[in-house]
């Protein structure tokens, strides 16, 4: 079953402004660490930010924030002050500990941003 | 270098031929992963080591052989792959399984 979800395939947004990134997890454990991570087309994955399922505050990583909604289970990615340099695709991940796979992460499928002058 | 290195970048190859992927983390990690891209579908994890025992092979076909002579290096051999094998395939380390996972820029590979 998918355990993380980003319903957004593709996204266009204008230089300087935000754009908030949706995604949706599932588990049933109570810790668990939520990332994401950025794919320029050059293809190398590109960690941007982290949030733990005991944090208190919401992670913020220089213009990346992320929107922890626990009990909605949503963990969205904003990007403030949009750059050029931001066109990629985003993806949202998750690793919950499991008996078996400690450390395992699920991804989502994705959303491409594209940043407009 | 510094993080993640993969080598090579770009590779073709037939589906008789035998080949290596290689990646190299210098940032003092023990645990590496292979993944695979396909288009359309999310990142699969394929292999993982952990302090150079493998301990996760997702169900991947034997045709895929993982081979980690220490902590900082991973390798992927690769032989009598089918097309449907043509894929991005990204290696990442992190410090111990629990932690970030950062990766290398991947290997773009197209099976004739």
């Amino acid at each position: 079953a998918q355990k993380i979800t980003q319903t957004q395939p593709g996204m266009f947004v204008q230089e300087k402004e935000a754009v908030t990134l949706d995604c949706t997890y599932d588990t049933s454990d109570p810790s668990y660490g939520l990332f994401w991570y950025k794919q320029p087309s050059s293809g190398e994955m590109i960690f941007l930010i982290y949030q733990g399922s005991y944090d208190q505050q919401n992670a913020t990583e220089g213009r990346y924030s992320l929107n922890f909604q626990k009990a909605r289970k949503s963990a969205n990615l904003v990007i403030s002050a949009s750059q050029l340099g931001d066109s990629a695709m985003y993806f949202c991940a998750m690793r919950e500990p499991t008996t078996d796979s400690w450390g395992k992460l699920q991804f989502g499928a994705g959303t491409q941003v594209v940043v407009t002058p | 270098e510094t993080g993640v290195t993969q080598t090579p970048r770009h590779l073709v190859m037939g589906m008789t031929n035998k080949k290596s992927l290689k990646c190299e983390q210098h940032l003092g990690h023990n645990a590496m992963y292979w993944y695979k891209q396909s288009a359309k579908k999310p990142l699969e994890l394929m292999f993982v080591y952990n302090f150079k025992e493998q301990t996760e092979n997702n169900s991947v076909p034997s045709r895929f052989s993982p081979e980690c002579p220490n902590s900082s290096h991973l390798f992927l051999h690769l032989h009598t792959l089918q097309p449907e094998d043509s894929a991005l395939y990204l290696c990442a380390s992190s410090q111990v399984r629990k932690e970030t996972q950062y990766f290398g820029p991947g290997t773009r590979l197209l099976v004739l």
